[in-house]
């Protein structure tokens, strides 16, 4: 079974900031299959990336994604009030495995 | 649009059997390129994925190891809906229960994997007596 890593497990930055956040799995995968995406307190889940660095319909472009093999990485850039929350990796295979997140926070 | 309702108890005693309905709308439970997970959410073990189901000419179904014994996935094409059932209840069972749909597009085999782009609105349930 394919365990996913983030890190860090707390980003502390100010609006304006470039976030970079880490995923690494315990084996090579697929970049087809690793998708990222934000929760908010009280919220589902919301997609952003999926292919490893293809938006999902309507997310901004300050959200990519790159990586392959067991790293991966979402940089969100000029971070806005809103996009302090959490962010989570996924691999889709046989199961769907998440990460175990990472807060980004003001 | 696609949107996905739940229903259910938010409260299951000890023992018994969790139900929870995630009525689809905007797409079919019998979709060829859809999947229609579970997926809880606790403190203690983060987004945890209990299962999946999907149409390809038949039924299938993949479910999470940690739960495969007690749980059952039901597909209702006249409702459009799919249920979740999750037998013998424990206090560890309780979290924020979710379903939500695999986008994928098969072709020549390969699976395309668009996101799990939907959820539902989640169903905080607790295991209490």
């Amino acid at each position: 079974e394919i365990v996913l890593t983030q890190s860090p497990g707390t980003l502390s930055l100010s609006p304006g900031e470039r976030a970079t956040l880490s995923c690494r799995a315990s084996q090579s995968v697929s970049s087809d299959y690793l998708a990222w995406y934000q929760q908010k307190p009280g919220q589902a889940p919301r997609l952003l990336i999926y292919g490893a660095s293809s938006r999902a319909t309507g997310i901004p472009d300050r959200f990519s994604g790159s990586g392959s093999g067991t790293d991966f990485t979402l940089t969100i850039s000029n971070l806005e009030p809103g996009d302090f929350a959490l962010y989570y990796c996924q691999h889709y295979g046989r199961s769907l495995t998440f990460g175990g997140g990472t807060r980004v926070e003001i | 649009q696609v949107q996905l309702r739940q229903s259910g108890p938010g409260l299951v005693k000890p023992s018994q059997t969790l139900s929870l309905t995630c009525a689809i709308s905007g797409d079919s439970v019998s979709s060829n390129n859809a999947a229609w997970n579970w997926i809880r959410q606790s403190p203690s073990r983060g987004l945890e994925w209990l299962g999946r189901t999907y149409y390809r000419s038949k039924w299938y179904y993949d479910y999470a190891a940690s739960v495969k014994s007690r749980i059952t996935f039901i597909p209702d094409t006249s409702t459009n809906q799919v249920s979740l059932q999750l037998n013998s209840m424990t206090p560890e069972d309780t979290a924020v229960y979710y379903c939500a749909r695999d986008r994928v597009e098969v072709i020549a085999k390969y699976y395309y994997f668009y996101g799990t782009d939907v959820w539902g609105q989640g169903t905080t349930v607790t295991v209490s007596s």
